[in-house]
């Protein structure tokens, strides 16, 4: 399969506790997004990579969340002290220059 | 304040019938704009990409304007079937090639046989 993965698929925390997702871009794409879909929103740009530099980052992040991408292939975002605002989908997406981003399949947060 | 708006929430069509779906958007300047297809409890799938320097792009049954005077882009689709029922996002790109995407709400569109 040579599309977007995310994993987990599915994470259920407790409120208070650290989470940890992991993306893996298409292998040749430079760029990747992390974003933030709830229901019946649009997805809400969360930070942005260029191989392994983190070149734009959304003002709405919080400092509990923070996102990582050594050596510019796969991603990490963690959120610390998890709170129940943070249940949502988070998405990661790669691409090449300008073309259309390229979604992964998502991983579906829920915080008690 | 920027806004993007997808003038309809839901959307119903006969199969056959030629769907047309709205984005507006104020206080934007997008180099280009993107339409995204997402169905339940998956990603976004990007569709196609229009430039501001662009009036139309057609790919197959679809096709997109993009009116940078009337802040719009148009989304159609010719010859509508069952399975294109789905969210449709529009997305605006700013400033350099590649960087973050501001998506509208969607439009839900069903389409029955």
């Amino acid at each position: 399969d040579t599309g977007v993965s995310q994993n987990p698929r599915h994470k259920i925390t407790k409120r208070g506790q650290n989470v940890t997702f992991r993306c893996d871009p298409i292998s040749e794409h430079n760029r990747l997004y992390w974003y933030r879909q709830t229901l019946g929103q649009g997805p809400e740009f969360l930070t942005y990579f260029q191989n392994e530099a983190q070149l734009e980052k959304s003002r709405l992040l919080s400092d509990r969340f923070s996102a990582e991408r050594p050596k510019g292939s796969f991603s990490t975002l963690e959120i610390q002290r998890t709170e129940q605002g943070d249940s949502a989908m988070y998405l990661c997406a790669s691409s090449l220059e300008l073309v259309g981003q390229f979604f992964g399949p998502g991983t579906r947060l829920t915080v008690l | 304040s920027q806004k993007i708006e997808q003038n309809s929430e839901a959307l119903n069509i006969q199969e056959g019938k030629t769907a047309t779906l709205t984005c507006n958007y104020t206080n934007y300047s997008p180099a280009y704009l993107q339409w995204y297809r997402q169905d339940p409890g998956r990603g976004p799938v990007f569709l196609l990409l229009i430039r501001e320097n662009e009036k139309e792009k057609r790919k197959e049954r679809l096709k997109v304007t993009f009116d940078t005077t009337l802040k719009q882009s148009l989304f159609h689709i010719t010859a509508s079937q069952p399975a294109d029922s789905a969210t449709y996002l529009c997305a605006l790109g700013e400033g350099q090639a590649g960087t973050a995407l501001i998506f509208g709400k969607g439009t839900t569109l069903s389409v029955s046989s």
